[in-house]
């Protein structure tokens, strides 16, 4: 079936550090894939998507590729800020349309 | 616009009592979710409906009802409340089933001793 990996946290980064979100996943087919985020107190919203490879996805200075030859989907940014802190959670949309959730990786950054 | 409203926000509940978990969307969905959120595991999908007064089983429905009587309500009851119930709800709606945007509500912590 359809799963979504996720490295575990908290990944704790300085200000300005480079910050890398490793999320890699099973599926057939080629699925769409998402990066949401849960702001503290907040709901889940989505950060960046792609929809087949070699996409990339970009907002708010996040990125990240859909590398269908290692079923990845990293998420990376090259300088944080301490807004950056919260959790964040990689996805795919499976073939039932439903979305199939990692488990979510919590940032903290440091000032 | 409000969005996605939740309530209430936070909740304790003795073993075996039962509740309702209100979501309201006023952005027309068609599409409404509800999830659970636990530690160290993603979202997981209760139920959802693809319109008003439909309901849907979604991954983990054993212990939940579900009721979307008007399109823009969609109610989470818990007849007979469980330890194991014990988590954090976050409902979603969207524009069509699986769209790419789903949009969250602020989440309601459940506590069942």
């Amino acid at each position: 079936g359809n799963s979504v990996t996720q490295m575990e946290g908290p990944v704790t980064l300085s200000e300005e550090a480079f910050l890398t979100i490793n999320c890699t996943y099973t599926a057939t087919g080629y699925p769409s894939l998402f990066w949401y985020v849960q702001y503290p107190g907040e709901g889940l919203q989505l950060l960046l998507k792609a929809t087949k490879a070699d996409d990339k996805g970009s907002n708010k200075g996040f990125e990240a590729t859909y590398r269908k030859e290692t079923t990845s989907f990293h998420l990376e940014k090259g300088s944080v800020q301490v807004s950056d802190s919260a959790v964040y959670f990689c996805a795919l949309r499976g073939g039932n349309y439903q979305l199939i959730w990692g488990a979510g990786t919590k940032l903290i950054i440091k000032p | 616009n409000a969005g996605v409203t939740q309530t209430p926000k936070f909740r304790v509940l003795k073993t075996g009592q039962s509740m309702t978990l209100l979501c309201a969307q006023d952005m027309n969905h068609e599409y409404m979710y509800w999830y659970r959120q636990d530690p160290g595991m993603g979202l997981r999908l209760i139920h959802y409906s693809v319109g008003e007064g439909t309901t849907a089983k979604g991954e983990v429905p054993d212990g939940y009802n579900v009721s979307r009587l008007k399109k823009q309500n969609f109610l989470l009851g818990l007849e007979s409340a469980a330890p194991s119930q014990t988590s954090v709800y976050f409902c979603a709606s969207s524009y069509v089933q699986g769209a790419e945007t789903q949009y969250f509500g602020p989440g309601t912590r459940l506590l069942v001793l």
